[in-house]
C-alpha cells in the first residue's frame, strides 16, 4: 500500500477513443504529477499541481488533459492518442511543490497500450 | 538543456557482490533523492542528501553526495536477488517554469544466483 492509488491497472485503447486515468492519493499532500515512463527513456514528468492549481505542463500535446478537482484526486483524459502514447503513467504526490526538495510517493501505474 | 545523467546503465552481478551506479548533473543541486523501482513496480523513494560530501547508509547501501554537489553514488555492498531493480537518482533542476524533479537514466540492476 503506497498512499497513492491509480486505476486502471491497465488499459488497452484504439486511437478513437477517450479514457480517463484515476489517481487518488490518502497522505494528506498538496502536489500531485503525472509522468510517463516509457522504455529505455527516464521518467518524463507531464503535468505538476499544487493546491488543486496546474503549476507546470511539459509541452505535453493536448490529446493529454488534466484534471485536478481536489488535493487529493487526479485524473489525465485522454483522447485521439498514438501508438507511441503506448507507456506507463505514473502519478506521484509529494508534500508540496517546492522546487524538487520534497520526495515523491508514486503510484502502481497504468500500463497504457494503444492499438 | 540541463540533465541528469546515471552510469552505467546496466548491470549484472553475482550474487554477493558489490554494485555501484553514479549520477551526475549538468548544474550544482540543492539534494539528491534516489529511488528504486523494482521490475514490474513502481518508483519507492530511498534516501535524500543534501550536504556537500554527505555520505548516508542504510543496511548495505551507501549514498554519497559529491563535495561539488553535482555528482553522486549509491553502492551496495554483497548484493542479494532483492536488489534486482532499476535505481535512478533525481535531483532538482531549473526549467522554464522553475525548479523542477529531474529524474535520471536509471541503472538496470541484475543479480544471479
Amino acid at each position: 500500500e503506497t498512499g497513492v492509488t491509480q486505476t486502471p491497472r491497465h488499459l488497452v485503447m484504439g486511437m478513437t477513443n477517450k479514457k480517463s486515468l484515476k489517481c487518488e492519493q490518502h497522505l494528506g499532500h498538496n502536489a500531485m504529477y503525472w509522468y510517463k515512463q516509457s522504455a529505455k527513456k527516464p521518467l518524463e514528468l507531464m503535468f505538476v499541481y499544487n493546491f488543486k492549481e496546474q503549476t507546470e505542463n511539459n509541452s505535453v500535446p493536448s490529446r493529454f488533459s488534466p484534471e485536478c478537482p481536489n488535493s487529493s484526486h487526479l485524473f489525465l483524459h485522454l483522447h485521439t492518442l498514438q501508438p507511441e502514447d503506448s507507456a506507463l503513467y505514473l502519478c506521484a504526490s509529494s508534500q508540496d511543490r517546492q522546487g524538487g526538495w520534497q520526495p515523491q510517493h508514486f503510484g502502481d501505474g497504468t500500463r497504457l497500450s494503444i492499438l | 538543456g540541463q540533465q541528469v545523467m546515471q552510469i552505467p546503465q546496466y548491470q549484472h552481478v553475482q550474487e554477493g557482490e558489490d554494485f555501484t551506479t553514479y549520477c551526475n548533473s549538468s548544474t550544482t543541486l540543492s539534494n539528491i533523492q534516489w529511488y528504486k523501482q523494482r521490475p514490474g513496480g513502481h518508483p519507492v523513494f530511498l534516501i535524500q542528501l543534501v550536504k556537500s560530501g554527505e555520505v548516508k547508509k542504510q543496511k548495505r547501501l551507501t549514498f554519497q553526495f559529491g563535495e561539488a554537489k553535482k555528482n553522486s553514488s549509491l553502492h551496495i555492498t554483497a548484493t542479494q536477488t532483492t536488489d534486482v531493480g532499476t535505481y535512478f537518482c533525481a535531483g532538482p533542476l531549473f526549467t522554464g517554469g522553475g525548479n523542477k524533479l529531474t529524474f535520471g537514466t536509471g541503472t538496470q540492476l541484475k543479480v544471479e544466483l
